[in-house]
């Protein structure tokens, strides 16, 4: 079983400030690594799916980076907002799992809380 | 808007029953998949499919089976419900090689007694 890692595992943010959390991730076979939001009573949200070393990907006030090299990858949020409080997980997929169609790897997340 | 829609949000089941979790997508989407997700646990992968009519072992299959009779529809059976089925079920679908991403269901809470 493939071991991802995410830290911190909660955190809590002033409105406004900006943050960052990692997610480490085998650095063999890497086909992709995805970002999903999941706000409390929705459904996880997918906010980036990245699959080149060096990649980065930015939507909104939300961006993460991507070193596949050392195996993690960085989630930013700039100014955050009461809306952004959720939990944040990342999922890999290796070349041997149809790159993701047989399932992916998740974290067990980083449960962000802003305060106002 | 595209919608993976799971037919029930919570579910009180007893012990020994047989309990049937619908999942249907609208997105003419090839794969599907049902997770569950345990407080300090994550969300642990227990079956997916790739087509109608196949089915394949996630990384938590004991006490689960799964049907997929039409491409938009999969189903998750608790053969026999156990406490320790107790948990939040997540489907999801997506394209093949998860392209764009997965899109999930909202979830059903089952609780078995």
């Amino acid at each position: 079983i493939l071991n991802v890692e995410q830290s911190p595992q909660s955190l809590h943010v002033q409105e406004g400030d900006s943050t960052n959390f990692t997610c480490s991730f085998p650095s063999s076979n890497f086909y992709a690594l995805h970002w999903y939001r999941w706000e409390t009573a929705k459904s996880p949200e997918a906010l980036f799916v990245m699959t080149l070393n060096g990649d980065e990907k930015k939507k909104g006030r939300i961006s993460a980076t991507l070193n596949t090299k050392e195996g993690y990858s960085y989630l930013y949020i700039k100014g955050s907002q009461p809306e952004d409080s959720a939990t944040y997980l990342c999922a890999f997929a290796n070349m041997y799992s149809g790159g993701g169609a047989d399932g992916l790897t998740f974290g067990k997340g980083t449960h962000l809380i802003i305060q106002p | 808007d595209v919608k993976v829609t799971q037919s029930s949000r919570y579910l009180v089941k007893r012990t020994g029953e047989k309990v049937f979790l619908e999942c249907v997508q609208d997105m003419d989407h090839e794969n599907m998949f049902w997770y569950r997700q345990d407080p300090g646990l994550g969300l642990r992968l227990i079956y997916f499919s790739y087509d109608v009519k196949m089915k394949e072992k996630g990384d938590i299959p004991e006490g689960y089976s799964v049907s997929r009779e039409k491409k938009e529809r999969f189903s998750l059976i608790l053969e026999s419900a156990s406490t320790n089925q107790t948990s939040m079920y997540l489907c999801a679908s997506s394209l093949r090689q998860g392209v764009g991403g997965y899109t999930f269901g909202s979830g059903t809470r089952l609780t078995v007694v």
